[in-house]
């Protein structure tokens, strides 16, 4: 068990620009979470998976944004055409279908410049 | 009005003072969760409560659930101790709402 791993740690892109972010979980996790954080600011939801199905999306993910969970295992979330607004540290956490705790990732730091 | 507010936003302690971090939440939970987070962004998870009290080495959790509160305490202070420590706490779909985080600088 090596924990959450989130890749990649920084990125740093150009307005415009598409980005993908890996997140892999533990492996008997059955929840992935997506979070987003700015600077000075708690973490804000963004989705949540349970195994494969996407079963919650907040309304701070906009049609540019997607996550995928493909079988159940790690996760992608993907922003399309950023913006400098879409900088901020984008974490993941898994957790067991009988939550007894979270394990978050390091995150993913986005510069959008 | 957030639905979880923390208190205060920054601490400063010197070395071996006793802390305390307040939490109070406006909605109906099933659980309440304390985290550690440094620079660089890595949040550890410390307590997840849903009644009463629980203890991990120097540091103390509780909760009130009739007045939606909890409280971390921190005993004997170190400077490693500095962090945010956020409150957070799990609603429907098992997913967080966090507070803002309260800044704890422990000085030597």
């Amino acid at each position: 068990d090596t924990g959450v791993s989130q890749n990649p740690r920084h990125k740093i892109t150009k307005r415009g620009q598409n980005v993908t972010f890996r997140c892999d979980p533990i492996s008997e996790h059955n929840r992935l979470y997506w979070y987003r954080q700015t600077l000075g600011q708690g973490p804000e939801f963004l989705t949540y998976f349970q195994n494969e199905a996407q079963l919650e999306k907040s309304r701070l993910l906009s049609d540019r944004f997607s996550a995928e969970r493909p079988k159940g295992s790690f996760s992608t979330l993907e922003i399309q055409r950023t913006e400098q607004g879409d900088s901020a540290m984008y974490l993941c956490a898994s957790s067991r279908t009988v939550t007894y705790g979270y394990t978050f990732g390091s995150g993913t730091r986005l510069t959008v410049v | 009005k957030n639905e979880v507010e923390q208190s205060p936003q920054n601490l400063t302690a010197q070395e071996g003072e006793f802390i305390t971090i307040n939490c109070s939440y406006s909605v109906g939970i099933s659980a309440l969760h304390w985290l550690q987070q440094h620079p660089g962004g890595g949040i550890v998870s410390l307590f997840m409560l849903s009644s009463g009290k629980k203890k991990h080495g120097r540091l103390i959790a509780t909760i009130n659930i009739q007045e939606k509160h909890s409280s971390l305490h921190i005993t004997a202070s170190h400077p490693r101790d500095s962090a945010v420590y956020i409150c957070a706490v799990e609603t429907s779909g098992s997913r967080l709402t966090f507070g803002e985080g309260t800044q704890l600088t422990v000085n030597p």
